[in-house]
């Protein structure tokens, strides 16, 4: 009955290691995204893909690498891992290309913590 | 610089009571304005989304209202309940690049 899941949903590994986090959506939406939620609670996109193709890419390092293998998946993976990167990520996925598409719907979210 | 303010900070009301939620913003061009509910340990959830040309929107218990002339919205949640504690989050899209510009949202929590 889950609409947009992922996986893990806590992660605690340590600095210089690579790990991926999976996000799956059983709406039939077109479009996928990846966002970050720092410390402070400030949610900021990070990717967004529309039918497989990627569409949007804010600043984000080139050690975090989006993956979607088909429509319902959007995976991510983060390599040589930092501090920095210790955060709650969400993945969403909405219909409509773009974000001023329809409603996003959120998964609850993978706490990574590094250390 | 495109920017979304939220204010209060945080907020603390006893349940039943009303209470009134703030946004800003300095987005230019605007595509529309969406307001979030996230419960701790949980994924933002959609109240409502307005566009350029809706003034008021309402959603069960929480009306949100937008002024677009002022770039302001702002979101009432009446008779407040328990379950309403929670962050609200105030996102705004630019029109033409689809960039969607969070705030930092307002804390609620409501005691009996």
């Amino acid at each position: 009955d889950t609409a947009v899941s992922q996986t893990p949903k806590y992660l605690v590994t340590q600095m210089g290691n690579d790990k991926s986090i999976k996000c799956e959506q059983n709406l039939g939406h077109d479009t996928m995204y990846w966002y970050k939620q720092d410390s402070k609670k400030f949610l900021k996109i990070m990717f967004s893909y529309n039918n497989k193709e990627l569409i949007i890419n804010e600043t984000v390092p080139n050690r975090f690498s989006p993956k979607s293998p088909d429509k319902a998946h959007l995976n991510l993976h983060i390599n040589s891992l930092e501090l920095g990167d210790s955060a709650v990520y969400f993945c969403a996925s909405s219909y409509g290309e773009g974000l001023a598409g329809g409603e996003q719907y959120f998964g609850p979210g993978t706490r990574l913590t590094v250390t | 610089k495109n920017q979304v303010e939220q204010s209060p900070q945080s907020l603390i009301i006893l349940e039943g009571k009303n209470c009134t939620l703030q946004c800003n913003y300095t987005v230019s061009p605007f595509s529309n304005l969406r307001w979030y509910k996230q419960d701790t340990g949980r994924g933002p959830v959609s109240l409502t989304i307005m566009t350029f040309s809706e003034n008021t929107k309402s959603n069960g218990r929480y009306t949100a209202t937008l002024d677009a002339d002022t770039k302001q919205s702002s979101l009432h949640i009446t008779a407040s309940q328990l379950s309403d504690s929670a962050s609200y989050i105030c996102v705004v899209t630019s029109k033409g690049t689809d960039k969607l510009i969070f705030g930092t949202g307002t804390r609620l929590q409501v005691f009996p």
